[in-house]
């Protein structure tokens, strides 16, 4: 199987940095998409890697490590509206279907 | 910019009944995927299309099937609805590409707002 593992849960502080790691097994594996999720909304769209190394947009920050079947999605500044649940997704062997990740709820207190 | 539109949003059904759920695409995005997301769950695959032939199957029960038509839009129609059909289902849209950055291409794939099912 290509599994997606994700810490269930994660609380930080207004105004901290929170980092939300990812691993995934590497065979087949194409990129890494990071989604962002409030309750009974849709998956929003947030990041896709591909090559080595860390991008940023804005507050938001994603990583991967091919070799090492790792990625993480890094929150600076991090506001109440962030408080949500981010699913890390797998790319795989071309254009199948994403394999999502349990995702990860993050609830930020004041 | 456009995005995915579902419809309708909400619906409610009594077992045994059927349903036909929406999706059209974000304009010229070839590619449809249908999600099932229970409470507290990840989004579960159905099926996808591509160019209006299906081309991956999920864990889609045999009383649901789905279709994209010739302007893209696609249906996802359920049959002999169950309690356990209740679930928020996702339809999301993508434009296949030939790759990027040297490797093969997973495309984006774009969420609708979901249409949000209670079966009674």
């Amino acid at each position: 199987g290509q599994n997606i593992d994700q810490p269930t849960e994660m609380t930080a502080t207004e105004g901290a940095i929170v980092q939300i790691n990812c691993t995934y097994q590497t065979s087949g594996f194409n990129g890494l998409f990071w989604y962002q999720q409030h309750a009974g909304e849709a998956p929003t769209f947030l990041s896709y890697n591909v090559l080595d190394g860390l991008e940023e947009k804005g507050r938001f920050s994603s990583f991967l490590s091919r070799s090492k079947g790792y990625s993480y999605l890094l929150l600076k500044e991090l506001q109440m509206k962030d408080s949500a649940s981010y699913l890390c997704a797998g790319g795989f062997s071309g254009n199948t279907p994403l394999v999502f990740g349990k995702g990860t709820r993050l609830s930020v207190i004041a | 910019a456009a995005g995915v539109i579902q419809s309708p949003r909400h619906l409610i059904k009594e077992k045994r009944e059927t349903a036909t759920l929406k999706c059209y695409p974000i304009p010229r995005h070839d590619t449809v995927y249908w999600y099932q997301q229970g409470p507290g769950q990840d989004p579960q695959f159905l099926i996808s299309f591509y160019e209006k032939m299906q081309s991956d199957k999920g864990s889609i029960p045999d009383r649901f099937s789905a279709q994209q038509f010739s302007d893209y839009h696609s249906e996802l129609n359920m049959s002999s609805l169950e309690l356990g059909d209740s679930a928020l289902y996702f339809c999301a849209s993508s434009f296949r590409t030939s790759g990027t950055k040297g490797f093969p291409s997973t495309d984006t794939q774009y969420f609708g707002p979901g249409t949000r099912l209670t079966v009674l």
